[in-house]
């Protein structure tokens, strides 16, 4: 079974430091690749996903990822974090070949951003 | 992306009782699902609610426990069953609309705290 894992559950950082959210997932097969954001409080915002074609994708608010076929990770990364982008950042996992859409989730990381 | 609303955002329950929670999408979508985070965890996938059927569960969850219904294609609901402390937990839906496969956008969450 496929399976997420979300190295780190805890990420501190200064604002306008850059950042790198790690993931990693087990199955071999090919795999659809997410990221979601939490703010507290709220529901789930997709911020980016990876399906096909260029490894590096760019999502909103300046995050990007890069899919790393060989490595199996899909690793969240931002230049410049501010103040706001602290909340709860959850990688997903679906499987290419069975068409149901079901996600499997990482653990998640709190992201908090210090002034 | 579609609007997802969730009734109700948030309930206190008595253990032994049962909570419906809706599910209402403003436009037409393929897939429907349910997951679970419990507190301080990630997303754990309930079933997926099908139009006019069964509902298809995960493993782990059980129909007499979790009832779903889905009667059209945007809305439907998760009854929480015969609840106790353990099933205190956000409870999400999210949708996969037409036209936009492979992707998933998720309600607000309904905040559930039993007694």
């Amino acid at each position: 079974a496929q399976s997420v894992t979300q190295l780190d559950s805890q990420v501190p950082v200064f604002e306008e430091a850059p950042v790198e959210l790690r993931c990693n997932y087990s199955s071999s097969v090919s795999v659809y690749l997410f990221w979601y954001v939490q703010y507290p409080n709220q529901g789930l915002q997709l911020l980016l996903k990876y399906l096909s074609g260029s490894t590096l994708v760019k999502g909103i608010n300046g995050f990007e990822a890069e899919f790393n076929k060989s490595q199996t990770s899909f690793h969240l990364r931002k230049p410049s974090v501010h103040i706001s982008d602290t909340a709860e950042y959850f990688c997903a996992v679906s499987d290419r070949f069975k068409n149901t859409d079901k996600l499997i989730f990482g653990t998640g990381t709190r992201l908090q951003v210090f002034p | 992306s579609a609007v997802i609303s969730q009734k109700p955002s948030r309930d206190i329950c008595q253990r032994g009782t049962s909570l419906t929670i809706q599910c209402q999408v403003d436009s037409q979508v393929t897939m429907m699902f349910w997951y679970r985070q419990q507190p301080g965890q990630s997303l754990t996938l309930i079933a997926t609610a099908n139009q006019g059927s069964e509902a298809t569960y995960e493993s782990g969850f059980v129909i007499d426990k979790f009832p779903i219904s889905r009667p059209n294609l945007t809305f439907s609901t998760l009854t929480v069953s015969n609840m106790s402390p353990e099933d205190s937990s956000i409870y999400l839906c999210s949708v996969v609309e037409t036209g936009s496969p492979n992707e998933q956008f998720f309600g607000p969450g309904t905040r559930l705290t039993v007694l």
